[in-house]
């Protein structure tokens, strides 16, 4: 099992422009979430959904959109990045809850 | 809000020596976990403690729960130079149970 996976690893993007961040999993996992990191701060949850076409949001959804068509995917858009949004952004899945989560190895974003 | 907050903030230690990092939150729990991160890695899950439970142990790790106090501790036992790491509680206060929120997190260094 590759677990979860996330693409791409590192991101420069300019102000405006807009991105889809990837991220899978192939353990059959219902329940999948995005968090970012801030430098000194723990994980804020973006958006998370418990099944396929079924999301809803976190803390900090602004400027975020998700959505889940497969088990499998669960794609991050930008819509318009701003400099706030420059973080690490860090995927998760479990079984069928929020606990136990497995984790992808971050995309480093940086927005100028 | 961060319904976690770790203390301390940053902790020392000698190899061998016994570390312990503690968490409160706010509103009561369903559960709550222990999560490690590595320097530029994703999160790995440690451990889980229900509500209804008191104490936990896995291999070097004792979790201890007071729900009256909103309070938890993670003590990691003979620590080794691999145990650095940032470690992060994270609870379901006030979530209903379908989010998880992350604490700030504790920044362990053991020095061999």
């Amino acid at each position: 099992n590759a677990g979860v996976t996330q693409t791409p690893k590192f991101q420069v993007l300019k102000t405006g422009q807009s991105m889809t961040l990837q991220c899978a999993q192939d353990m059959n996992h219902e329940y999948m979430s995005w968090y970012r990191q801030d430098p000194g701060m723990g994980l804020r949850l973006i958006h998370y959904s418990v099944g396929a076409g079924i999301t809803d949001q976190g803390e900090v959804p602004n400027g975020y959109n998700v959505s889940r068509s497969t088990t499998e995917d669960f794609p991050l858009r930008l819509l318009s990045a701003a400099p706030s949004q420059t973080s690490v952004y860090f995927c998760a899945s479990s079984r069928d809850s929020p606990y136990e989560q497995y984790f992808g190895p971050g995309t480093r974003l940086t927005v100028t | 809000s961060q319904q976690g907050e770790e203390d301390p903030q940053a902790l020392s230690i000698q190899e061998g020596e016994n570390a312990t990092m503690n968490c409160s939150y706010k509103t009561s729990i369903n559960n709550l976990q222990w999560y490690r991160q590595n320097s530029g890695r994703g999160l790995v899950h440690l451990i889980l403690i229900r509500s209804n439970e008191r104490e936990k142990h896995s291999g070097r790790l004792r979790v201890t729960l007071d729900t009256s106090k909103k309070s938890s501790s993670l003590l990691i036992t003979a620590s080794r130079a691999a145990d650095t790491a940032s470690y992060f509680c994270a609870t379901d206060a006030g979530t209903g149970g379908f989010k998880t929120i992350f604490g700030a997190g504790t920044r362990l260094f053991v020095k061999a």
